[in-house]
Order: C-alpha cells, then sequence, then structure tokens
C-alpha cells in the first residue's frame, strides 16, 4: 500500500509562515491535495493539483510538490488558520491516500 | 449552493448492518465521481470507496472490501453505502465527498454522520 507521512504537530508564531509537509515516495510524481478541518467542521478543500488554490482560498496559502515531498505553506498565519490538515494522493494501486493528518498551532 | 447531506448512522452490534445515505442538491450529482471518507474519533480521515458517475467502476478500501457496498441513484440524487459485518474499528464518523478519483479533489463534503459500532 501507498503511504503518506505528515508530522503530528506544527507551532508557528502569529504573523510567520507556516509550512506543513507530506512525505511520499516519488511523491512528486502524484497530484497531491490538501484540506483543513477545524474542530467538528468537515474537511475543506484548499489545494489541489499541488499549486492551484480553490477558489476563495488567500494567496498567502500555498503549495507545492517536488522529489518525495509535498508541502503546504501559510504565510502571515493568523488564530484562524489554526486547524488539522491533510494532504491527499492518489494512487493507482492504492487509490485514495490521505495523510495522517498535522495539527497547527498558532501562539 | 452544494449541499451534501448524510444520514442513517447509530449505534449497532458488531456483526451488524447499517445504510447510509447522502442526499446531494446544488450542482449536477450525476456528473460526479462520488466517495465516502470516514474519520475515527481522534484520528485523520480515511478514504472508503469510491463510485463512477454511472456505476460501472467502484472501488473500496481494503479493510471494508466484501463488507461494504457503495451505490448511488442519480434520479434521487443520492449515494449509499451499505456496510455488513461492521466491526469495532469501523466506528467513525462517515462523510460523503464529491470526487476524489485521480486527479479529482473532494471539492464538496458533507457534514458526517456518526456510526458507532458496540456491544
Amino acid at each position: 500500500s501507498y503511504d503518506l507521512t505528515q508530522p503530528p504537530s506544527v507551532s508557528v508564531f502569529s504573523g510567520q509562515t507556516a509550512s506543513i509537509t507530506c512525505s511520499g515516495d516519488k511523491l512528486g510524481d502524484k497530484y497531491v491535495s490538501w484540506y483543513q478541518q477545524k474542530p467538528g467542521q468537515s474537511p475543506v478543500l484548499l489545494i489541489y493539483q499541488d499549486v492551484r488554490r480553490r477558489s476563495g482560498i488567500p494567496e498567502r496559502i500555498s503549495g507545492s510538490n517536488s522529489g518525495n515531498t509535498a508541502t503546504l505553506t501559510i504565510s502571515g498565519t493568523q488564530a484562524m488558520d489554526e486547524a488539522d490538515y491533510h494532504c491527499q494522493a492518489w494512487d493507482r494501486n492504492s487509490y485514495v491516500v490521505f495523510g495522517g493528518g498535522t495539527k497547527l498551532t498558532v501562539l | 449552493e452544494v449541499q451534501l447531506v448524510e444520514s442513517g448512522g447509530g449505534l449497532v452490534q458488531p456483526g451488524g448492518s447499517l445504510r447510509l445515505s447522502c442526499a446531494a442538491s446544488g450542482f449536477m450529482f450525476s456528473n460526479y465521481w462520488m466517495s465516502w471518507v470516514r474519520q475515527a474519533p481522534g484520528m485523520g480521515l480515511e478514504w472508503v470507496a469510491n463510485i463512477k458517475q454511472d456505476e460501472s467502476e467502484k472501488y473500496y478500501d481494503p479493510s471494508v472490501k466484501g463488507r461494504f457496498t457503495i451505490s448511488r441513484d442519480n434520479a434521487k440524487n443520492s449515494l449509499y453505502l451499505q456496510m455488513n459485518n461492521l466491526r469495532a474499528e469501523d466506528t467513525a464518523v462517515y462523510y460523503c465527498a464529491t470526487g476524489l478519483y485521480v486527479n479529482s479533489p473532494a471539492d464538496y463534503w458533507g457534514q458526517g454522520t456518526l456510526v458507532t459500532v458496540s456491544s
């Protein structure tokens, strides 16, 4: 099976840049999506096809994917960005794969 | 406005069955792949199954294959998940979502329905 690995938690000071990684074998050859999930709410699509922002998502949220690692970057982090973030990719053998999720804490 | 509304969750004993439903509105349901994704308490997201627009293709996570069946009724704009032989580890919030096939992300998610498998 294909696995995606995310750090369980990331902390960032308010106003600084947060980077959340997602690692998998040759992940750069696949398209990665990122979802934000706040407590008690459903996931919300942020980024798809590695770098495309969903309509309405601010430009301070961006994605990249190369080699074995995809990265979600949040610039000028705000209290409202505190949430769980999930990466997701498609593998032709495992089909839909999610990372374990990363809890972002804004200090 | 796109809406996905799940129903059918509840408490069931191990070995029991449940049928989840997802009512879709606000978009052309018949044009979309649809998926079920679950989230156990305090855990990450786990894909369960997805289904092509015309039901000609269906895919399942190995943990549910042979026990769960995904289906849809395009005339009723509805998605279903028949869950049989339920286990404690199937306890989770179950979400229906659009897409999740190849490079198509999950654009929209429902609010989820809780399934608890316990004696």
